[in-house]
């Protein structure tokens, strides 16, 4: 039972582009989500995050947009740059605050120079 | 300590012998908590501690899996009789107390022969 889906499991963008990475939920209680980006060999490291009271947060050239009614939320990254190659996990928690994270299966995002 | 500190890196076990994995979460933090990444799949929740306690523990299989968060010391996650399928990597993450954000660590990478 995938209760977070992240449907590409790879992405490649040219660099200086916009790069879009997808993610849907079936779960309806999730109300809390984010969005961690992984290197080989490290630990997910934290990017980005929206309750579900917004619809957009924006940090820098990370944004992340929330559609509750299509229970669908994607993050854009632009312009794009080599360091951001790497794979992204969106994740999700059914209240803020709370310690247990469903995450999705990743998009491995290959930014080309 | 600059962050999530685990141990080993890489874990090789025959089959039928105990793997134990060490995390000592970021400075100031008194949460841990464990998620395993099988291949070409997600992060997949496994338990949440706090010093002397489980809070959650509600994604670690029933048989062979235990974890502590004792009051001095690191957190440990145990496999007792290792099979093939506990092959994964094995993320820690700590947070202080009430914040949503996790800091994980490298992760323990535990191959099974």
């Amino acid at each position: 039972d995938q209760q977070v889906k992240q449907n590409s499991p790879s992405l490649s963008v040219q660099e200086g582009r916009i790069s879009i990475l997808n993610c849907d939920y079936t779960n309806s209680m999730f109300d809390y989500f984010l969005w961690y980006k992984k290197y080989p060999a490290e630990g997910p490291t934290f990017l980005i995050s929206i309750s579900s009271i917004k619809d957009k947060n924006e940090d820098g050239r990370f944004t992340v947009f929330l559609n509750k009614s299509a229970k669908h939320l994607s993050l854009h990254i632009v312009p794009s740059q080599p360091g951001d190659s790497a794979v992204y996990f969106c994740a999700a928690s059914a209240r803020e605050g709370a310690q247990k994270l469903v995450f999705g299966q990743g998009t491995r995002l290959t930014i080309n120079p | 300590n600059a962050g999530v500190m685990q141990n080993p890196r890489h874990l090789v076990r025959r089959r039928g012998q105990e793997a134990r994995l060490r995390c000592s979460p970021m400075k100031g933090h008194s949460h841990v908590y464990w998620y395993r990444q099988l291949p070409e799949e997600g992060l997949k929740f496994m338990v949440y501690l706090q010093k002397e306690n489980i809070i959650d523990e509600s994604g670690m299989p029933k048989e062979r899996f235990s974890a502590e968060f004792p009051k001095e010391g690191p957190s440990i996650l145990r496999i007792q009789q290792v099979v093939r399928g506990d092959s994964a990597a094995y993320f820690c993450a700590s947070s202080p107390a009430g914040n949503q954000e996790l800091f994980f660590g490298e992760g323990s990478r535990l191959t099974v022969l």
